[in-house]
């Protein structure tokens, strides 16, 4: 049981490019989550999903899209890097709505 | 406006003593409270929560309180200890919000031996 991984572990990023973050659960768990967590400060929220086929806009959606065809994959999709989008993001799941979440451990991005 | 405010960046107790962490919230809608640790170039793990309905909530070393009319919750960790040092981040869930938790800034704890 691996729990949620995330890949990659660190990528950097040039102005423009674009790429897409893995995150995978072993779980089971109908709700999932992507976070962005900037130096110094809380987790906010990004996108998320209460099922396959079922995504919705969290906090801070703009400049990323997500999918969600199975269960066990949520992927997230950044077409434009920025700098602003430098931060380490986490994709989190959680077996009930608003329950305990299980977090990957995390995917940091550097665009320059 | 931040509906989960952690007002102490950082914390930093001697090993064997108490630490109280704490949190404070705005939105009265929030029924499901939650206390995450985070250690460096890790995720986020789940610590210890707590329901509206309750105003404790104990889990060996760690205890959470929770005052509803002050919109106010704290994590007490008896007696501290060295690995205890990481981030602990405070989130509240919202029923009515599709359930979805709002996090804290959180505060770094550091527990000297």
């Amino acid at each position: 049981n691996a729990g949620v991984t995330q890949t990659p572990k660190f990528r950097i990023l040039k102005i423009g490019q674009s790429m897409t973050l893995q995150c995978t659960q072993d779980m089971n768990h109908n709700y999932m989550y992507w976070y962005r967590q900037d130096p110094g400060m809380g987790l906010k929220l990004i996108y998320y999903s209460v099922g396959a086929g079922i995504t919705d806009k969290g906090e801070v959606p703009n400049g990323y899209n997500v999918s969600r065809s199975t269960t066990e994959d949520f992927p997230l999709r950044l077409e434009l890097a920025a700098p602003s989008q430098t931060s380490v993001y986490f994709c989190a799941s959680s077996p009930t709505e608003g329950g305990t979440q299980y977090f990957g451990p995390g995917t940091r991005l550097l665009v320059l | 406006d931040q509906q989960v405010k952690q007002n102490s960046p950082s914390l930093s107790v001697q090993e064997g003593r108490i630490s109280i962490l704490n949190c404070d919230y705005t939105n009265s809608m929030f029924d499901y409270f939650l206390w995450y640790k985070k250690y460096p170039a890790e995720g986020p793990t789940f610590l210890i929560s707590i329901s509206s309905i309750k105003d404790k909530n104990e889990d060996g070393r760690f205890t959470v309180f929770l005052n509803k009319s002050a919109k106010h919750l704290s994590l007490h960790i008896v007696p501290s200890q060295p690995g205890d040092s990481a981030v602990y981040f405070c989130a509240a869930s919202d029923y009515t919000n599709a359930g979805k938790s709002t996090f804290g800034d959180g505060t770094t704890l550091t527990v000297k031996p």
